[in-house]
């Protein structure tokens, strides 16, 4: 099987950078993927990381390193509205299914 | 439509009875995934078609669980003989392709209340 371990909650201030992180134990593993998901709302995807190393989309980046099957979500500059759950998730087998961890609830304060 | 949507929004059944919620992804996309989330936990795979095929239903956990997708667009999950367990929030996503990596795309959610 495979699990997925994130803090659960992480609080940071108005502007500042968070890293959110993410160790996961599977088998066949292909990839990992960020989801944010507001209070209420439906997930949204943020990034895919199939290879080592850090992918950068705006004020968020995330990392994955394969041999320590670990990965990280690094944002920056944070607003009032990254407060949200945000989960890794990753790919395993054949076609897209995605595992998700249990989340990490983020509080961003002035 | 512009995203995927999910009817209907909330549903209250009685333990035992058949329940019936439906999916109309993205115009074009291939692929259509079920998941289904309790409160304070993530969203857990059920099944995911390509096309009008169920590519891996693994994750449906029993046979009361069925779903359907007959034209390859609209995906109806159904759940015989419900239990106060099966109460969560069923998501339905979908994906161009179904490539590992696409983007998921995910509706708002059907809320499930089984008395």
């Amino acid at each position: 099987g495979q699990s997925l371990e994130q803090p659960s909650e992480v609080t940071a201030v108005e502007g500042a950078i968070v890293q959110i992180n993410c160790t996961y134990q599977t088998s066949g593993f292909y990839g990992l993927s960020w989801y944010q998901q507001h209070d209420g709302g439906a997930p949204t995807f943020l990034s895919y990381n199939a290879l080592d190393g850090l992918e950068e989309t705006g004020r968020f980046s995330s990392f994955l390193s394969r041999s320590d099957s670990y990965g990280y979500l690094l944002l920056q500059e944070l607003q009032m509205k990254d407060s949200a759950s945000y989960f890794c998730a990753v790919i395993t087998g054949g076609g897209n299914k995605l595992t998700f961890g249990t989340g990490t609830q983020l509080k961003v304060e002035l | 439509g512009a995203g995927v949507s999910q009817t209907p929004s909330n549903k209250v059944t009685e333990k035992g009875k058949y329940v019936e919620l439906r999916c109309d992804p993205i115009s074009g996309h291939t692929a259509l995934y079920w998941y289904r989330q309790s409160l304070g936990q993530g969203p857990e795979f059920l099944i995911y078609f390509q096309g009008t095929g169920a590519a891996d239903d693994s994750g449906l956990p029993n046979d009361r669980f069925f779903a359907v997708r007959p034209e390859g667009s609209v995906s109806t999950l159904k759940i015989q003989r419900t239990e106060r367990g099966d109460s969560a929030v069923y998501l339905c996503a979908s994906s161009l392709i179904g490539g590992r990596g696409d983007e998921q795309f995910f509706g708002p959610g059907t809320r499930l209340t089984v008395l």
